[in-house]
């Protein structure tokens, strides 16, 4: 079985530009899951998304990223503009959903690397 | 709002020898608690979860945890340590009143020396 995918897995960009990245859940995976992940840090949930529909978003910097998953698949989280300070990992997780609860298990795949400079 | 504390930054450990990772949580009622392992440059790999029921929780690649109330500890151990453990280790905990998600400790960096 296909695990969560993300691309890019490494990205450098200077602040104030912008920056996309692409998740595809394990297939069959209701719910979707964006972290983001400090050095030194745990993951940190920015949102989550049942189908496609957001369920949490309030740990989301509005001003500056937004996400979206059209058609309840593919996820995309974008940050415009970048700053020094959203240098960290992003990580896509997906599970199973619906009334599973905490019964299903989080899947988180490897992880987009961004680097402000 | 639920939280947990990893006390220990850095483990380290001889090969062969035994494990114990803390664990302290902070939530009102009975939580779900994580702990999750993450290898350098890969994704957070699920060990084991609690949620109800038996307080020692059995997981993957031979690691245990066991929830005490009364010490707000969900430790995680193993009993011979293998090079191959060497990566970072993640407490997590859910509100079982709320959102389940994990909220996730800053984590433990497990050094194996051979």
């Amino acid at each position: 079985e296909a695990g969560v995918a993300q691309s890019p897995r490494y990205k450098i960009i200077e602040k104030r530009q912008s920056v996309a990245f692409w998740c595809n859940p394990i297939s069959g995976h209701a719910t979707l899951y964006w972290y983001q992940q400090i050095l030194g840090q745990g993951p940190k949930l920015l949102i989550q998304f049942q189908n496609n529909g957001v369920v949490d978003d309030s740990q989301l910097p509005k001003d500056r990223f937004s996400a979206e998953r059209l058609k309840g698949v593919d996820s995309t989280l974008k940050i415009q503009p970048a700053k020094l300070e959203d240098s960290a990992v992003y990580l896509c997780a997906s599970s199973l959903g619906g009334t599973g609860g905490p019964q299903n298990t989080i899947y988180f795949g490897e992880g987009s690397w961004l680097t402000v400079v | 709002a639920q939280s947990v504390t990893q006390p220990d930054i850095h483990i380290t450990v001889s090969e062969g020898a035994s494990l114990e990772l803390r664990c302290n949580y902070s939530y009102g009622a009975t939580p779900y608690l994580f702990w999750y392992v993450q290898s350098p440059g890969q994704g957070l790999q699920l060990l084991l979860k609690y949620f109800s029921g038996d307080t020692l929780v059995q997981g993957i690649k031979g690691f245990e945890a066991e929830f005490k109330r009364s010490q707000s500890s969900f430790n995680l151990r193993k009993p011979s340590v293998h090079w191959s453990d060497a990566a970072e280790y993640f407490c997590a905990v859910g509100a079982s009143g709320g959102s389940y998600i994990p909220t996730f400790g800053r984590g433990t960096s497990l050094i194996v020396h051979p």
